[in-house]
C-alpha cells in the first residue's frame, strides 16, 4: 500500500465552482499535513497546514483532516483560473515531508 | 523576503560524469533537505541533514550521491556518475527548527538532464 494516495486528475471545473482536492495515506504517526501548490517546474509552495484532525480556513480555502478515516481534503471556493495548478497533499512527522502524486487542476473561464 | 536559492537553473549532463547541485538555504535555518521529482512523477525525498551530519536518507540516496556544506551558507548535493535514470528536478529546502511544525521553504530547483 502507498504511503499516501491522490487521484492525479486532470480535474477541469468551471470559473466559481467548489473544488474538492483529497488524498488518502497510510501512516498512522503522520501529525502535520500540508497542502501545496506547484507550477510547472517550479518549486512547491505550502498553502496550508494543518495539525491532526479537524478543520483550517484560510480565504478561500479549507483543509479538513481525518485521522480516523487517514483521508485530508482541501476545497477551493469561487475558484479562480489563477488557482489553476497542480495541488500536492503532504505530511510529515517532523521531519521528511512525503508527498502525493499532486493533482492538476484546471480552472475555466 | 528570504529564500532558498538554487543554481544552477538547469544543468545537462553526459551520463557517467559527476555533477555538483547548490543550494544557499535561508540564512538562520538549520536544518536541510533535498527532494527530487522525476517529470510527471511525485516530490521524493532524498536526503536531511543537520549539525554537518545526515540525519536520514531514502532507500534513492545511495553511494552515488553525498551532501555537504562546505561554508557558513551553501549545501550541496553530489552525484558522483550519474545515470540516466538521475534526470529529474532537484529542490533543496531548509527550515529553522525540528520542533512542532515549521514550514520547510523550498528552492526553484535544478533541472538535471543527463544524456
Amino acid at each position: 500500500q502507498k504511503e499516501v494516495e491522490q487521484d492525479p486528475g486532470p480535474l477541469s471545473v468551471p470559473e466559481g465552482a467548489i473544488v474538492s482536492l483529497n488524498c488518502t495515506y497510510s501512516n498512522s504517526a503522520f501529525q502535520y499535513f500540508m497542502w501545496y501548490r506547484q507550477y510547472s517546474r517550479k518549486g512547491p509552495e505550502l498553502l496550508m497546514y494543518t495539525y491532526s484532525s479537524g478543520n483550517k480556513e484560510d480565504g478561500r480555502f479549507t483543509a479538513q483532516v481525518d485521522k480516523s478515516s487517514k483521508y485530508i481534503s482541501l476545497f477551493i471556493r469561487d475558484s479562480q483560473p489563477s488557482d489553476s495548478a497542480t495541488y500536492l497533499c503532504a505530511m510529515t512527522g517532523a521531519s521528511k515531508i512525503i508527498f502525493g502524486s499532486g493533482t492538476r487542476l484546471s480552472i475555466r473561464p | 523576503e528570504p529564500e532558498v536559492t538554487q543554481t544552477p537553473s538547469h544543468q545537462v549532463t553526459q551520463m557517467g560524469q559527476e555533477v555538483i547541485l547548490r543550494c544557499v538555504p535561508i540564512s538562520n535555518h538549520l536544518y536541510f533537505y533535498w527532494y527530487r521529482q522525476i517529470l510527471g512523477q511525485k516530490v521524493e525525498f532524498l536526503v536531511s541533514f543537520y549539525n554537518n551530519e545526515i540525519s536520514e536518507k531514502s532507500e534513492i540516496f545511495d553511494d552515488q550521491f553525498s551532501v555537504e556544506r562546505p561554508d557558513g551558507s551553501n549545501f550541496t548535493l553530489k552525484i558522483r556518475s550519474t545515470k540516466l535514470e538521475d534526470s529529474a528536478m532537484y529542490f533543496c529546502a531548509s527550515k529553522d527548527t525540528e520542533w512542532g511544525y515549521n514550514e520547510q521553504f523550498f528552492g526553484p530547483g535544478t533541472r538535471l538532464t543527463v544524456l
